[in-house]
């Protein structure tokens, strides 16, 4: 079975403190993904990665980072956090398989919460 | 990526059929329907996918129209733990950057 692991459940952290959110799995997938999910706006993509140190933007990047410097390792920063960063962040993996769709495996969140 | 439209909430009896609809008459000719679903507190999770074939896995059977323009995902004995939210998402074939809207909440019912 594909193990996407995610290094908190629930963080909280406060207005301005640089965090790290690390996303590892073990099925030696390609791709690696950062996603957001709040309430009324479904998930939406900040960052992805197709390779080590490879990188590009999603959907809302702004007030992110990410870092791929091993292959199974994922992970997001975020620089400053703001209160409007409160959310849960989601990652999945995904195999390349050059055309063929594969489905992209998720970890089980981080709540994360900014005071 | 072709936009979906999908009912807010269903419901169905443990045991039925459930068949869930939705929308994507914009889908373009080399663009997927792909099915997720997320149960509460877990991340989303694979159903199916399919490109104008019917198809059927261990999980669930996806029935897209002959116009490709709407599509119905169908667990033929739902029960308590399928109860989560189904997200229906079109996209291309290699489609890694999937667009989640807000998906159908199915609710089960003892």
């Amino acid at each position: 079975d594909v193990k996407v692991t995610q290094s908190s459940r629930y963080l909280v952290k406060r207005t301005g403190e640089k965090v790290f959110l690390e996303c590892v799995q073990d099925m030696d997938h390609e791709n690696m993904f950062w996603y957001r999910q709040d309430p009324g706006l479904g998930l939406r993509l900040i960052y992805f990665s197709y390779d080590v140190k490879m990188k590009e933007k999603g959907d809302i990047p702004e007030g992110y980072s990410v870092s791929r410097e091993k292959k199974e390792r994922f992970s997001l920063i975020l620089e400053s956090a703001s209160t409007n960063q409160t959310s849960m962040y989601l990652c999945a993996t995904q195999g390349d398989s050059g055309g063929s769709y594969n489905e992209q495996f998720f970890g089980p969140g981080t709540r994360l919460t900014v005071l | 990526d072709a936009k979906t439209t999908q009912p807010t909430s269903m419901d169905c009896a443990e045991g039925r059929a459930a068949n869930l609809p939705c929308n994507h008459s914009t889908i373009s000719g080399n663009e997927y329907v792909y099915w997720y679903r997320q149960i509460h507190s877990q991340g989303p999770q694979y159903i199916i996918h399919g490109l104008k074939n019917n198809e059927t896995n261990e999980m669930a059977s996806l029935i897209i129209t002959e116009d490709r323009k709407s599509s119905t995902l169908i667990l033929p004995h739902a029960t308590l733990r399928d109860t989560a939210v189904y997200y229906c998402i079109a996209g291309g074939a290699s489609n890694y950057k999937l667009t989640f809207g807000k998906g159908t909440l199915l609710t089960v019912n003892p």
